[in-house]
């Protein structure tokens, strides 16, 4: 069955620190691989997405590469902030078009 | 950029009573939007796609005469939950997009069954 793992525990990381976060799938060959921000209590907020012919993807702070034969994501902040503390989803697209399926996400904390 | 607004943000209400969630698209056209659900510590998992004038397209495992989904415009989409019950509660959030891979989440709205 399709899969989409994200570590489950938390992610402790000082300020200024590069927290790298990682995303598994199985079964799946999307098309695109999204990753969004949500804090609690709060619906996900869209920070990059990066397509299936795209190694890697970059945005201010963010890095986002994609390693379509490992079935990988991995998303970089760099020079970390406490502001950057919340929870990290990836998500692929399922069987339809903006039909997201989502990873369990990964809590990043970062400490001043 | 575009905005999705949820309403009401927050609800509480008895059980065996219905409760209807708004999901509004501020300044583009959606037609389609989805509705997902989201229990503590959990994923997001997707509850059923919203379609313009046409009936929506439940996930596996969702009842569809228990969540009742209406998107009779394209700037609004609304999710019923009927006779809801104490295991309904839990944050339901929809979600549109109208350029390109762009997907737009509302704000959420959390549901308490008492």
């Amino acid at each position: 069955s399709q899969k989409i793992e994200q570590n489950s525990e938390a992610l402790n990381i000082q300020e200024g620190k590069t927290a790298t976060l990682t995303c598994n799938y199985t079964n799946y060959s999307p098309a695109y691989l999204q990753w969004y921000r949500q804090d609690p209590g709060r619906g996900p907020v869209f920070l990059l997405l990066i397509r299936e012919n795209e190694k890697e993807k970059r945005k201010e702070r963010l890095k986002v590469t994609f390693d379509t034969t490992l079935k990988q994501s991995l998303f970089h902040i760099t020079a970390s902030q406490p502001a950057d503390s919340a929870t990290y989803l990836c998500a692929l697209e399922g069987t339809g078009f903006q039909k997201l399926v989502f990873g369990t996400g990964t809590r990043l904390l970062v400490s001043p | 950029g575009a905005v999705v607004s949820q309403h009401p943000s927050w609800v509480i209400c008895k059980s065996g009573t219905s409760v209807k969630i708004e999901c509004r698209s501020l300044d583009f056209q959606a037609t389609t939007m989805f509705w997902y659900r989201q229990f503590p510590k959990q994923s997001l998992m997707l509850m059923a796609t919203s379609n313009e004038g046409s009936k929506a397209t439940y996930e596996q495992g969702v009842e569809k005469d228990k969540f009742l989904i209406n998107h009779a415009s394209l700037t609004l989409s609304t999710l019923t939950v009927t006779s809801a019950h104490p295991e309904d509660s839990s944050f339901y959030i929809c979600s549109g997009g109208s350029s390109g891979n762009t997907i737009y989440f509302g704000e959420g709205s959390w549901l308490t069954v008492v």
